[in-house]
């Protein structure tokens, strides 16, 4: 079956501790992304990424890194300069990033800080 | 300044009636707007979509209606099944295709 997977679906970090969520795509798109998510908010943008090796800051990259070295891989790393880290973290992938992209989202990761 | 807004937090219908969900944009530029079904512990799936070209596209029982010069798109799910309670989440994208999402309305059909 085609699709994203996320792993873990709980994790949890220490405080001053950096922590990577896993997301792999096997519906060969190009662009892949990673979203945050509060309670009661909407989906905010954090990094996003159009091709491998290539990757673009979205609305709140601070305290976060990413990196696309494969097609089907995107793993965000929490860095310990994140301060409020506790949120639910939602992978996407698109064929690719043009106007009419419909964007196809993982199970999630839900980050506990300990 | 959020660019995209659901201003309603929750809404909640009959089943059998019609639900009418609401989303409204700032940036006159969005040219694709999209909207979300999302389940707890889940990611959103993707339910309906329409250009800005147009100004209603129709899908089964959900039909996205689009009002540019208010700048504002509904979504409406007629007849309203127990099934389709869930959080949905209004989205709008520019020609980089990243999406702005709004806060979402969480969607109640009671049986």
């Amino acid at each position: 079956d085609g699709g994203i997977t996320q792993s873990p679906k709980y994790l949890f970090r220490k405080e001053g501790q950096n922590v990577t969520l896993s997301c792999e795509q096997n519906l060969n798109h190009d662009a892949m992304y990673w979203y945050r998510q509060d309670p009661g908010q909407g989906l905010r943008l954090i990094y996003y990424s159009q091709i491998v090796n290539d990757f673009q800051k979205g609305d709140i990259a601070e305290g976060y890194s990413v990196s696309r070295e494969k097609k089907e891989s995107f793993p965000l790393t929490v860095t310990s300069a994140q301060k409020n880290p506790t949120a639910f973290y939602l992978c996407a992938s698109s064929i690719a990033v043009t106007t009419q992209e419909t964007q196809y989202f993982g199970p999630g990761t839900r980050l506990l800080v300990l | 300044d959020q660019q995209v807004k659901q201003n309603s937090p929750s809404l909640s219908v009959q089943e059998g009636r019609i639900s009418i969900l609401n989303c409204d944009y700032t940036n006159s530029m969005f040219d694709y707007f999209l909207w979300y079904k999302k389940y707890p512990a889940e990611g959103p799936t993707f339910l309906i979509s329409i250009s800005s070209i147009k100004d209603k596209n129709e899908d089964g029982r959900f039909t996205v209606f689009l009002n540019k010069s208010a700048k504002h798109l509904s979504l409406h799910i007629v007849p309203s099944q127990p099934g389709d309670s869930a959080v949905y989440f209004c989205a709008a994208s520019l020609n980089a295709g990243k999406s702005t999402f709004g806060d979402g309305t969480t969607l109640t059909v009671k049986p």
